[in-house]
């Protein structure tokens, strides 16, 4: 079974379009992310929400908006894309023990932009 | 601001040599401190992780060494084989923030065979 699972794994679209990556988790976490990767492999965090309620919001155009309907889904809705939106965007969630987080991510979604 | 510092940003090493990543922090206060392995065309998957109690970790070929005085510490691979070949993140967090995880900037290690 897959812990934490992406649906597109590609996505080609012209500039300008709306599109959404859906994210998935089963493990029972409280807390999702979603990050961007560029083509120099590295990971920006975009947002985290912890049971459904944001609580980290990097300095991300407001042309992205997380959504989360349920602890188990975070969803992430970009207007007007651009050709720098271009990236693989990351869904991951976590749990803490001890003090010490695990974060578990997904395969990736490959947004090409047009 | 970076708090995570990683170098080399990419490496080359041949099959049977040693492979070592770099990384140093600024925050005295991270307390946790993982690496993370990323296949190409995967995400990143937890490795192997160290708390600064103790200086070195090891599993299998892969040993974390940490020095806190220094605020530095570092992946090492022995015997690095061709499917060793990935990606490479250091990870720093400390407890009192919710543990979130700051990444470092990925170490692109790449075995010949």
């Amino acid at each position: 079974d897959t812990a934490v699972s992406q649906t597109p794994k590609y996505l080609v679209t012209q500039m300008g379009n709306d599109k959404s990556i859906k994210c998935e988790q089963n493990l029972g976490h409280d807390t999702m992310y979603w990050y961007k990767q560029d083509s120099k492999k590295f990971l920006k965090i975009m947002f985290s929400y912890n049971n459904k309620e944001l609580i980290i919001n990097e300095t991300v155009p407001n042309r992205f908006s997380p959504k989360s309907p349920d602890k188990a889904h975070l969803n992430l809705h970009i207007n007007s894309l651009e050709l720098g939106d271009s990236a693989v965007y990351f869904c991951a969630s976590s749990q803490v023990y001890r003090g010490q987080e695990t974060q578990y991510f997904g395969p990736g979604t490959r947004l090409l932009v047009l | 601001q970076q708090q995570v510092k990683q170098s080399p940003q990419s490496l080359i090493v041949q099959k049977g040599g040693i492979s070592i990543i770099n990384c140093a922090y600024e925050n005295t206060a991270f307390d946790y401190f993982p690496w993370y392995q990323q296949f190409p065309g995967k995400g990143p998957a937890l490795l192997i992780a160290i708390r600064p109690d103790v200086s070195e970790k090891k599993e299998g070929r892969f040993t974390i060494s940490f020095n806190k005085s220094a605020k530095q510490f570092s992946l090492h691979i022995m015997d690095s084989q061709p499917g060793d070949s990935a990606t490479y993140f250091c990870a720093a967090s400390k407890e009192t923030s919710g543990s979130r995880l700051t990444f470092g900037e990925g170490t692109q290690l790449t075995v010949n065979p």
